[in-house]
């Protein structure tokens, strides 16, 4: 089945490290950009980045470069999100999202999300 | 402020038809194709139409996408119940490198 599995939901304190994941199956893992979508309580999505795992080509968006690390591992077609120290401004739904290209530039296939939830 | 504009809401009546506009420039929507996106409440985004006006299997025909110039619109016939939720309209920005959303549209069938 072609789906993307996202790890489950995460409660963290201010300045803590944290590591999200998306399981990849029923695709080319390698051959396929992943992409990362945000979304703040009640509000809208916003890109974070994508990476292409067969070369680790990563761009990330504008508002999220330098603040994320985004990476996959091709052992085991996961691709993850990873802060170093987090904000409660962190707090919201990640979603993990297959992005088609390189005509259209569409999320075709998205994981149910990963809330994430960061409090003192 | 999102790159591309769309009404915050709209609504219509069950049976009716809505449309959900997004402008944006000569730089993301005049130069690359549109994608639109389903969220139902409480649950993840999915595509409904691509490339400006291709629905996937599973999109109703009641879906469809256009695009003129620097504006694309979502239209909905037949509007049901079922319907309610946001909608947010995606393109690449070839000037900013960046794939970019619509600020998203909640739907609201009375």
């Amino acid at each position: 089945e072609v789906q993307l599995v996202q790890s489950g939901a995460e409660v963290k304190k201010p300045g803590e490290s944290l590591k999200i994941s998306c399981q990849t199956s029923g695709f080319n893992f390698n051959t396929s950009w992943i992409g990362w979508v945000r979304q703040l309580p009640g509000k809208g999505l916003e890109w974070m980045g994508i990476i292409y795992p067969g070369d680790s080509d990563i761009r990330y968006g504008p508002s999220f470069q330098g603040r994320v690390t985004i990476s996959a591992d091709t052992s085991v077609n996961t691709a993850s999100l990873r802060w170093a120290s987090l904000q409660a401004s962190d707090t919201g739904m990640y979603y993990c999202a297959r992005l088609i290209t390189p005509l259209g530039w569409y999320f075709d296939l998205w994981g149910r999300g990963t809330l994430v939830t960061v409090s003192s | 402020q999102s790159v591309l504009t769309q009404p915050p809401s709209v609504s219509a009546a069950p049976g009716q038809k809505v449309t959900i506009s997004c402008s944006g420039t000569s730089s993301n929507i005049g130069d690359n194709y549109v994608s639109w996106y389903q969220q139902l409440p409480g649950t993840a985004p999915k595509l409904l139409i691509y490339e400006d006006d291709k629905r996937p299997s599973g999109t109703p025909h009641r879906f469809s996408g256009s695009k003129s110039g620097t504006s694309a619109t979502l239209t909905i016939t037949g509007l049901q119940t079922g319907d309610e939720a946001d909608y947010y309209c995606v393109t690449l920005d070839t000037s900013l490198s960046a794939v970019v959303f619509g600020g998203g549209t909640t739907l609201t069938v009375l």
